[in-house]
């Protein structure tokens, strides 16, 4: 089967700009998640998509946002870009409660 | 709320040593835990997970990690480490309900020849 997709795989913009990050989940599964890693700061939860509707979401400011589509295709949106979130974003899917497999990261830079 | 500990930043090993990395964790109600490997340039890979029974669960290419209750830890471990496991090694935990999973800081393990 198709692992999980990412586009772009890099993103270059300037600060005050907004990045519009794409995932498509693996066939089936409904559940989408976004995490952001920086550099020596682990995964970090960003967001969480189930049906349709967000489940969850971490402690990021407001201008993180995104959405989860019919086909369970996600968007992650980054308003108001800051140098600091240059970052691995990488998507991630799921049945239920199972495990996640993860895309393999839009690499988002920030001047 | 849910948090994972990895004490160590880095594990260097001898190849053909055994190799063990550390994770602690903290939730309510019984964790879900995970071990995730992630290669230079890539995605994570799923390696294993505890859910319930056996607590030492066997995964991917080789690992196998234990689930200890009393001391809250789910420590990744392999009988002898190769030259390609060398990578950065991630542990997580999920609670009840809707929670996301919460991942450590990751432990980088190099395996010297």
């Amino acid at each position: 089967e198709a692992g999980v997709t990412q586009s772009p795989t890099h993103l270059i913009k300037t600060r005050g700009q907004q990045a519009t990050l794409r995932c498509s989940p693996i066939s089936g599964h409904t559940s989408v998640y976004w995490y952001q890693q920086a550099l020596g700061l682990g995964l970090q939860f960003l967001l969480w998509y189930d049906e349709g509707e967000e489940r969850n979401r971490g402690n990021f400011p407001p201008r993180f946002s995104g959405r989860q589509f019919p086909n369970y295709s996600s968007e992650l949106n980054v308003n108001a870009l800051e140098l600091e979130d240059s970052a691995l974003y990488l998507c991630a899917s799921s049945l239920a409660t199972g495990a996640l497999s993860f895309g393999p990261g839009t690499r988002l830079t920030v001047t | 709320a849910q948090s994972v500990a990895q004490p160590e930043d880095q594990v260097n090993v001898a190849e053909g040593n055994p190799l063990t990395v550390k994770c602690t964790y903290s939730v309510s109600g019984n964790p879900y835990l995970f071990w995730y490997v992630q290669y230079p340039n890539r995605g994570l890979q799923f390696l294993l997970k505890y859910i319930t029974g056996d607590n030492l669960v066997k995964g991917s290419y080789g690992f196998e990690a234990e689930f200890n209750k009393s001391q809250t830890s789910f420590h990744l471990k392999k009988p002898s480490a190769l030259v390609s496991d060398s990578a950065l090694y991630f542990c997580a935990v999920r609670g009840a309900g809707n929670t996301p999973l919460v991942f450590g800081k990751g432990t980088r393990l190099s395996v010297i020849a």
